[in-house]
C-alpha cells in the first residue's frame, strides 16, 4: 500500500548526540515536510522540500538539518544544537508543489526523548 | 503573523448528538482551510478541505463551514459515535508560501 513510513517510532538520545529520523514515501509526491508537535501547540514546520536536491527552512529550523537526495526520502537530523529536542516529529508529503499545498499525507510519527 | 485558535478545552458529548468544533483565525484570509483528525500517538489524517469561495462542504457525517467575514470555520460531526473521539486540527494555507499553519487542535470525547 502507498504511504509514508517513519522510523524509528521511539528514540532516546543523550544530550550532545545527533540523531537522524527517517521518512520514506511511495506516493510519488514531490513535496515533503517535517513538523514538530508539542503538547498544547499546533504543528510547527521545521523544513520542507518541493523537489529533489532542494529544501527550505520552515519556522523552527534552528538545530535541525535535512537532505533530499531522492524523491522518496527526506531524513531529518536533530543536532546537538537543538536546545529542546524532546517532541513528537511528523513527516508529511503532498502532491502539490506550486502555490499552497493541498492535502497532506502524514506518517505515524517519531517520538524523540532526550535523557 | 497569522494566529489560529481552537478551543483548548476538551469537548465532551453524548453519543448520537452533533459535535461542533470551532477554528478562528486572525489577520489574512486563507485561500482554503483543512480539517484533520489525530488519534493519540498517531499522525494526522486529512478529512476535509474547504475553499474561500465555498460556504459549506459535506462528507458523510461531517460538515464544514467557512465564514471569511467572521474569520471562522465550524466543523460538525452529526450522529456522533465513540469512535469519533480524537483530536481535530484545523490548518490554513499561507498565500505565496507552500506550507500550512496548524491550530493546536480540540480533543473530542464521545460518551456512550
Amino acid at each position: 500500500d502507498g504511504g509514508i513510513t517513519q522510523s524509528p517510532k521511539y528514540l532516546f538520545r543523550k544530550e550532545g548526540q545527533n540523531v537522524t529520523l527517517s521518512c520514506e514515501q511511495n506516493l510519488n509526491h514531490d513535496a515533503m515536510y517535517w513538523y514538530r508537535q508539542d503538547p498544547g501547540q499546533g504543528l510547527r514546520l521545521i523544513y520542507y522540500s518541493q523537489i529533489v536536491n532542494d529544501f527550505q527552512k520552515g519556522d523552527i529550523a534552528e538545530g535541525y538539518s535535512v537532505s533530499r537526495e531522492k524523491k522518496e526520502s527526506f531524513p531529518l537530523t536533530v543536532t546537538s544544537a537543538q536546545k529542546n529536542p524532546t517532541a513528537f516529529y511528523l513527516c508529511a508529503s503532498s502532491p502539490q508543489t506550486g502555490g499552497a499545498p493541498g492535502e497532506l499525507f502524514f506518517g505515524e510519527g517519531s517520538r524523540l526523548t532526550v535523557l | 503573523s497569522q494566529k489560529i485558535e481552537q478551543n483548548s478545552e476538551a469537548l465532551n458529548i453524548q453519543e448520537g448528538k452533533t459535535a461542533t468544533l470551532t477554528c478562528n483565525y486572525t489577520n489574512y484570509s486563507p485561500a482554503y482551510l483543512q480539517w484533520y483528525r489525530q488519534d493519540p500517538g498517531r499522525g494526522p489524517v486529512f478529512l476535509l478541505l474547504i475553499r474561500e469561495n465555498e460556504k459549506e462542504k459535506r462528507k458523510e457525517r461531517l460538515k464544514v463551514t467557512f465564514d471569511t467575514t467572521l474569520k471562522q470555520s465550524l466543523f460538525h460531526i452529526t450522529a456522533s459515535q465513540p469512535a469519533d473521539s480524537a483530536t481535530y486540527l484545523c490548518a490554513l494555507d499561507r498565500p505565496g508560501y507552500n506550507k500550512l499553519i496548524f491550530g493546536a487542535g480540540t480533543r473530542l470525547a464521545v460518551h456512550p
